[in-house]
């Protein structure tokens, strides 16, 4: 399979632990995309790169959040200091570029649980 | 800001009843809108991209449309296996740099048999 993977899968943790997500995006995919999604609202954008640059960053993400993409390939997301309020579903995207209005293709998320 | 709105938030339809979910949003120069499937603890699939008033794509029994405020989702005789979020979201407007994707909230859809 080629699409967007996402590890892990779920995730629970302690109130003020840390914690790192990884994505995998489409290979020749080079736009990466970080969404928060919880119960019965829509996606919430984080942040998004071109490579390996960090273009556009949400308010949404605090300090406490910060994210990478070395090398253009895979990125990670980590949440320092977790909080309750972070518990939510984290998604990747990837998209191939250059286009205006080019499809975000989604990983299958990561379930994060603060308690 | 840039809004996107959907309704119903909730639609319950038996099968073979047809139905149109609607999207409106609030974006000036829009790029293109885009619809996704959502299934429960899964991430959302890409079903279409619409980039101008008038235009109208379609898979299996889906039809999207979509005009200068909205864009409808047609379900044309659902089975139950269309039962999903339905999720519409739009990119920035042209005048505006990035590629954040804004979702609407969804419409949840339960077809029963």
């Amino acid at each position: 399979d080629t699409g967007v993977s996402q590890d892990p899968r779920h995730k629970i943790t302690k109130r003020g632990q840390n914690v790192t997500f990884r994505c995998d995006p489409i290979s020749e995919h080079n736009r990466l995309y970080w969404y928060r999604q919880t119960l019965g609202q829509g996606p919430e954008f984080l942040t998004y790169f071109q490579n390996e640059a960090q273009l556009e960053k949400s308010r949404l993400l605090s300090d406490r959040f910060s994210a990478e993409r070395p090398k253009g390939s895979f990125s990670t997301l980590e949440i320092q200091r977790t909080e309750q309020g972070d518990s939510a579903m984290y998604l990747c995207a990837s998209s191939l570029g250059p286009g205006l209005a080019d499809e975000q293709y989604f990983g299958p998320g990561t379930r994060l649980t603060v308690t | 800001e840039d809004q996107v709105t959907q309704s119903p938030e909730a639609l319950r339809l038996q099968e073979g009843e047809s139905s149109s979910l609607n999207c409106s949003y609030t974006v000036s120069g829009l790029r293109g809108l885009f619809w996704y499937r959502q299934d429960p603890g899964k991430g959302p699939e890409f079903l279409f991209t619409l980039y101008s008033a008038g235009e109208e794509k379609e898979k299996e029994r889906l039809k999207a449309t979509l005009t200068k405020k909205e864009s409808f989702l047609h379900i044309t005789a659902p089975k139950p296996e269309d039962s999903a979020t339905y999720l519409c979201a739009v990119p920035p407007s042209i005048k505006a740099a990035g590629n954040k994707l804004t979702f609407g909230g969804g419409t949840r859809v339960l077809v029963k048999p």
